[in-house]
């Protein structure tokens, strides 16, 4: 069974930059892997940010940027606002499966 | 404006069954692949299982042959019927929107979910 590995937690200060990342147990990811990357705060829905490795949603804000990055896909917040402290998560695909990473914990400090 | 509301979620016995519906709005609801994800309390998302335009369905490994996944066109309608649950199984489900063609995996608009407890 695939697992698919974020970091646990990290911490920004505002205004500064922070790059998130999703590895595959399968090894290297690739956009066939269609990576997807969501922003859940606590007691509310997940929000979609990106979709396909990089492409934003309409609401996606224009800080938010996804990319492949030695072998992962990478989540990178230029410009890091108050309320950008929230979980993220990414998401696989996989042989018809989706995977779901374990979520990183973003702390603006 | 895209709505997806969930229904169907409460108290269960281990080893009972449960019906979460998915009502949607607001698009061509034929014309998307659906998804069904879940949090258990305090942890993360786990995807469930997915069905396409023409049926076709997919599963988590550890719900397959307990969950079954169904979709009603005319009704605008995602059905979860999940079979012999275990506590493991207790979550907020989300019902969510996946993509429109063949390589086109989002998951762009979510439900509020529905709690599912499996207790005695």
């Amino acid at each position: 069974q695939t697992v698919v590995t974020q970091e646990p937690s990290l911490t920004v200060s505002p205004g500064g930059t922070v790059t998130l990342t999703c590895a595959s147990s399968t090894g290297a990811v690739t956009s066939g892997y269609y990576p997807n990357w969501f922003q859940q705060k606590p007691g509310q829905a997940p929000r979609a940010l990106i979709y396909s490795t990089s492409n934003k949603h309409p609401w996606t804000p224009a800080r938010f940027a996804g990319s492949l990055l030695g072998g992962k896909a990478a989540l990178t917040l230029s410009g890091v606002q108050p309320e950008d402290e929230a979980e993220y998560y990414c998401l696989l695909y996989h042989d018809n499966a989706r995977v779901f990473g374990g979520g990183t914990k973003l702390t603006v400090l | 404006e895209v709505q997806l509301v969930e229904s169907g979620g409460g108290l269960v016995q281990p080893g009972g069954s449960l019906r979460l519906s998915c009502a949607a709005s607001g698009f061509t609801f034929r014309k998307y692949d659906m998804h069904w994800v879940r949090q258990g309390a305090g942890k993360g998302l786990e995807w469930v299982s997915a069905i396409g335009t023409g049926g076709d369905t997919y599963y988590l490994a550890s719900v397959e042959g307990r969950f079954t996944i169904s979709r009603d066109d005319a009704r605008n309608s995602l059905d979860l019927q999940m079979d012999t649950l275990y506590a493991g199984d207790a979550a907020v489900y989300y019902c969510a929107r996946g993509g429109a063609s063949w390589g086109d995996e989002r998951f762009d608009y979510w439900g509020q979910g529905t709690l599912v407890t499996v207790s005695s």
